[in-house]
Formats: structure tokens, sequence, C-alpha cells
């Protein structure tokens, strides 16, 4: 089955630790995106990658940092210097095809600070 | 820069009554334009689409969206709701011709009693 896999589903982080979510796609998608889910404040872009070796900071990228070496993989690292790293990570693919479709949806990672 | 807003932030009906979801959209160009729906412990999945061509478009599980251009409008419709529909909708839009990438709003929690 084609699709996005996010892990892990549930992340304990100490305060002053890094931590690296993981997210792979086997869709051949060029375009990949980390979006951070807040209650009440709807998806908001973290980075985004259209092509190999290349990322583009979103909204709130401070505090964050990804790596695009391959065009399946898309980790994005949680550093200590982001304040409120608690949250709901939900990365996503897209073709850039066709004048751009839709994105497709991991099942999200749950980061809690401890 | 493309901005959506939501207007509805929770709303809560019972079955068979009537919804529409308000969603404007910020943005100078042509547009794609997207309704996802997050059911409880589910990922984020496609609800319906437009890019061109009739701008009432059909959705899955009955769900229609009306783009009026004029407006700067894409809301969500379906003439009777079911207690299934409870979920988290999100409008959401992408800049054609530019980098596609999908800007959403802050999403509305629907809850539907029986």
């Amino acid at each position: 089955d084609g699709g996005i896999t996010q892990s892990p589903k549930y992340l304990f982080r100490k305060e002053g630790q890094n931590v690296t979510l993981s997210c792979e796609q086997n869709l051949n998608h060029d375009a990949m995106y980390w979006y951070r889910q807040d209650p009440g404040q709807g998806l908001r872009l973290i980075y985004y990658s259209q092509i190999v070796n290349d990322f583009q900071k979103g909204d709130i990228a401070e505090g964050y940092s990804v790596s695009r070496e391959k065009k399946e993989s898309f980790p994005l690292t949680v550093t200590s210097a982001q304040k409120n790293p608690t949250a709901f990570y939900l990365c996503a693919s897209s073709t850039l095809e066709n004048r751009g479709q839709e994105a497709f949806f991991g099942q999200g990672t749950r980061l809690t600070v401890v | 820069a493309q901005s959506v807003s939501q207007h509805n932030h929770h709303v809560i009906l019972s079955e068979a009554a009537s919804l529409e979801l308000g969603c404007n959209y910020s943005y100078g160009g042509t547009v794609n334009l997207f309704w996802y729906v997050q059911y409880p412990g589910q990922h984020l999945q496609l609800l319906l689409k437009y890019f061109s061509g009739d701008p009432l478009v059909k959705g899955i599980k009955g769900f229609e969206a009306e783009f009026i251009k004029s407006k700067f409008s894409f809301n969500l419709r379906k003439p009777s709701v079911q207690w299934s529909d409870t979920a988290e909708y999100f409008c959401a839009v992408n800049a054609r011709g530019g980098s596609y990438i999908p800007t959403f709003g802050r999403g509305t929690s629907l809850i539907v009693h029986p």
C-alpha cells in the first residue's frame, strides 16, 4: 500500500534534548511538508522540500531542522531551541505535477516534553 | 502570501441537520481549493477539491462545496449530517502557478449528536 509513514506515534522528550521525527513516503512525490497542529490553530507549516537536498523554512521554522537526502525521507528534528515543542506533528507529501494536487498525510507524531 | 479563514471554530448539530462551514481565502492569483477531514484518531484525508470547471464540487460522504470567485469563498455543505460526521474539518488552498504549498485554515470542530 502506498502512503506516508510517521514514527514514532508518541514521543516523550526531556527539556534540553533534541529529538528526531521520522517521515517516509512511497508515493514517489516530489514535495514533502512538516506541519504542527495545535488546538484551535490549525496546521502551521514548519518546513517544506520540493526536491532532494533542498528545503525551505515555513511559517514557524525556529527551533526545528530538517534534511532531505532521499526523495522518500524527510525527517524533522525538534531542537532544544524550540520553546514550546509539545504538539502534534504531521508530515505530508504531494506531487507537483498537474498544477499541484492534494496533500497526503501520515498518522502524526504526538510529542510531549516532560 | 496566501491565507485561509474559517469562520466557525466549533459547530454542534443534531443528526439530520444541514451543515455549512465557511471558508474564505486571500490570494490574488489562481488557486486550488481543498477541504480535508480528520476523524477522531485518524489521519487527515481529502474530502473534496476544486481546480477548475464547475464551481460546485462534490466529494465523499455526501459533502459538496461551492467556489465563489467574487467572494473568495469555498464553503462546505451537507444537507443532512450523521453522527459519523463528527470530526475536524480544514479548508486549504495552494497557489496555482506558484509553489503549490498547502496553506490551511484553523479548522472547524464539528460534533453531531445522535
